[in-house]
Parts: C-alpha cells; sequence; structure tokens
C-alpha cells in the first residue's frame, strides 16, 4: 500500500462545479499537510497548508481528518483556471521535512 | 516566487553515461530534495539533505548520488545512466516557518532527462 493515495481521476467539471478530492495517508503520526498543484509541464506549486480545524482560501477549502487518516481539498465555483493536477503531499518523518506526495488527481474544468 | 534554479532544463544522453544535475537556491533554506516525476507514480524523492554534506537517500536512491558542499547548490549525479532513468527531475527546498512546523516545499522548474 501506498504511503499517500489519491484518486487519479481525471475529473471532467463543467464550469461553476463543486468538486472534491480526497486523499488517504497509512503513516498515523504524520504532522503536516499540503496540497499542490501542478500546471502542465510546470512544477508543484503549494496551494494550501491544511490545518486541524480546517482551512479556506477563497473557493478553496481543505480539511483534515486524522482519525480516518485523510485529508480533502474542496473546490467551489470551479474556473477554467483551476484545470491542473492536485497533489496531495504529507510530512512523514518525525523532524517534519521529508514529504511523502500522492501521485495526484487531474482535473479538467470545461465551458 | 523561490528562487530556485536548475540546470540543464533538458538534457538528452546515451545509455552508460554520467550525468549531472544542479540545483541552486537563493533563499538559504537548510533542506533540499531531489525528485523524480513519472506518469503513474507522481513524485518520487530520490535523496535529500538536511545541511552541508548532511545527506540522506530517499525512497528510489539506486544508481543516484549526491553532494552539498554549499547551502546554495545540491548536485544529483547518475553515475551511469539507465533507459529507466528517463525522467522529469526537480529540485525541492523547504524550511521550518517557525511557527507551526510546517515544511512548505517549494520546486525548482524541472529537468527534463532523456536516457536513449
Amino acid at each position: 500500500r501506498k504511503e499517500v493515495e489519491q484518486d487519479p481521476g481525471p475529473f471532467n467539471v463543467p464550469e461553476g462545479a463543486t468538486v472534491a478530492f480526497n486523499c488517504t495517508y497509512s503513516n498515523s503520526a504524520s504532522q503536516s499537510f499540503f496540497w499542490y498543484r501542478q500546471d502542465c509541464r510546470k512544477e508543484p506549486k503549494l496551494l494550501m497548508s491544511v490545518y486541524s480545524s480546517g482551512n479556506e482560501d477563497g473557493r478553496f477549502t481543505a480539511q483534515l481528518n486524522r482519525a480516518s487518516q485523510y485529508i480533502s481539498l474542496l473546490i467551489r465555483d470551479s474556473k477554467l483556471s483551476d484545470s491542473a493536477t492536485y497533489l496531495c503531499a504529507v510530512n512523514s518523518n518525525t523532524g517534519g521535512f521529508k514529504t511523502i506526495f500522492g501521485a495526484g488527481t487531474r482535473l479538467f474544468v470545461k465551458a | 516566487d523561490a528562487g530556485i534554479t536548475q540546470s540543464p532544463r533538458h538534457k538528452v544522453t546515451e545509455t552508460g553515461t554520467p550525468v549531472t544535475l544542479r540545483c541552486h537556491q537563493t533563499e538559504n533554506h537548510r533542506y533540499m530534495y531531489w525528485y523524480r516525476q513519472d506518469p503513474g507514480h507522481g513524485l518520487r524523492l530520490i535523496h535529500y539533505s538536511y545541511g552541508v554534506k548532511d545527506t540522506d537517500k530517499g525512497e528510489v536512491s539506486d544508481g543516484y548520488s549526491v553532494s552539498r558542499s554549499k547551502t546554495e547548490d545540491f548536485l544529483l549525479t547518475l553515475e551511469s545512466a539507465t533507459s529507466s532513468q528517463t525522467s522529469v527531475y526537480f529540485c525541492a527546498i523547504s524550511e521550518s516557518d517557525g511557527i507551526s512546523g510546517n515544511y512548505e516545499q517549494f520546486f525548482g522548474p524541472g529537468t527534463r532527462l532523456t536516457v536513449l
């Protein structure tokens, strides 16, 4: 079993739709959680950190469920520009600096 | 954007030849990483560094070595390139945010390596 798993998709949604991604992790000692966005042929870029209480940044909401060991990303009112691959990431070692990435979920938003 | 550059950005080489990829940062971050990204596998950690001359292996380190003689530079060497090492290689840097203990990573633009 992979340490961090995501549904690879692709998710095909119309503009304006709400879409949710889930990501599960296997190491219960994991401490920090993130969502990254990666555009085609580009490097991943940090979208948002995921905090225990959940956090929101505009149309994006991230949540953490430690009991079930998953994190989620909700995108409301999808835009064409949201089309990308979304990677979840988990810091798994006690030092917190080594990150394990999921394989990513591909999102296509169509007009 | 974080000051991270990678060189070369593209390289085509032949099986059996040595290859060195360079990552250079201007952020003075302590931690540096090398990943490879392949379809279906996502980002996989090759090696990482937690300080000058301090390095450790990641999950796919076989066939790769690294060196870090200065804070700003992290080199990845393929001693004898094989076709299975054809991939996109990303360098990343991180530092604790000093508040929550989060180590957000910032990535370089990547190097596309083709081994024929």
